[in-house]
């Protein structure tokens, strides 16, 4: 079955503290990877794919295929980012599959 | 100018009473979805139209059904409104679907907050 999971609900760290959000997969065929992030007060938006490679607000993510993971990483955590992160993989049909979300909270 | 909008944002109704919540999106997208939200914050995809046909149906109460006169439009109707159907729900659209032009990039409404008390 496809599955998509964060096996942490809440990730408190300190400000300046590096940040890794969790998420594991299991997907059949080569699924893609998403980070969405929900702001307060937000939508919920996406914040970085795999194909891109790209770091957005710091934040990069690499996929491991041979652990079926796509973690969430940033080195030095801001105020900023506090928010609620969830973890999405899709195959080819365009549905798109969320993990049950992991609420970082950067304290001061 | 708002991409997705979702009304109404927050609805309160009785349980047996039946419901909609609207969706529009002025992106020009192809492809709209409906996710509830439970009370956990999972986030679970329920419906999706593809230039006004379904593609995506999730094992979902038949008391759901989604209509989309257009494909601008996406309405999820609720009949017989029960005490876990208490949710938010999330309209999303993306431009393409499947192998055609998909990006995995959906955008999203504000979301509706419906209780059923």
């Amino acid at each position: 079955a496809q599955r998509v999971t964060q096996p942490e609900k809440l990730l408190s760290v300190f400000k300046g503290a590096p940040v890794e959000l969790k998420c594991n997969y299991s997907y059949s065929g080569s699924p893609e990877l998403f980070w969405y992030v929900q702001y307060s007060r937000q939508r919920l938006q996406l914040l970085l794919r795999h194909i891109s490679r790209e770091s957005i607000k710091g934040f990069t993510a690499d996929l491991n295929k041979g652990e079926t993971s796509f973690h969430l990483k940033k080195p030095f955590a801001q105020e900023e980012d506090s928010a609620m992160y969830y973890c999405a993989a899709s195959g080819n049909t365009g549905k798109l599959i969320f993990g049950q979300g992991t609420t970082l909270q950067v304290k001061p | 100018d708002t991409a997705v909008s979702q009304t109404p944002k927050y609805l309160v109704t009785q349980m047996g009473n039946d419901k909609s919540i609207k969706c529009e999106q002025n992106l020009g997208h192809d492809t709209m979805y409906w996710y509830k939200q439970d009370s956990k914050k999972f986030l679970k995809i329920m419906f999706s139209y593809n230039n006004k046909e379904l593609i995506i149906n999730e094992t979902v109460p038949n008391r759901f059904s989604p209509k989309s006169p257009d494909k601008a439009h996406l309405n999820l109707h609720i009949n017989s409104l029960e005490l876990g159907d208490s949710a938010v729900y999330f309209c999303a659209s993306s431009g393409g679907t499947g192998t055609s032009g998909y990006t995995g990039e959906l955008f999203f409404g504000e979301g509706s907050r419906l209780t059923v008390l």
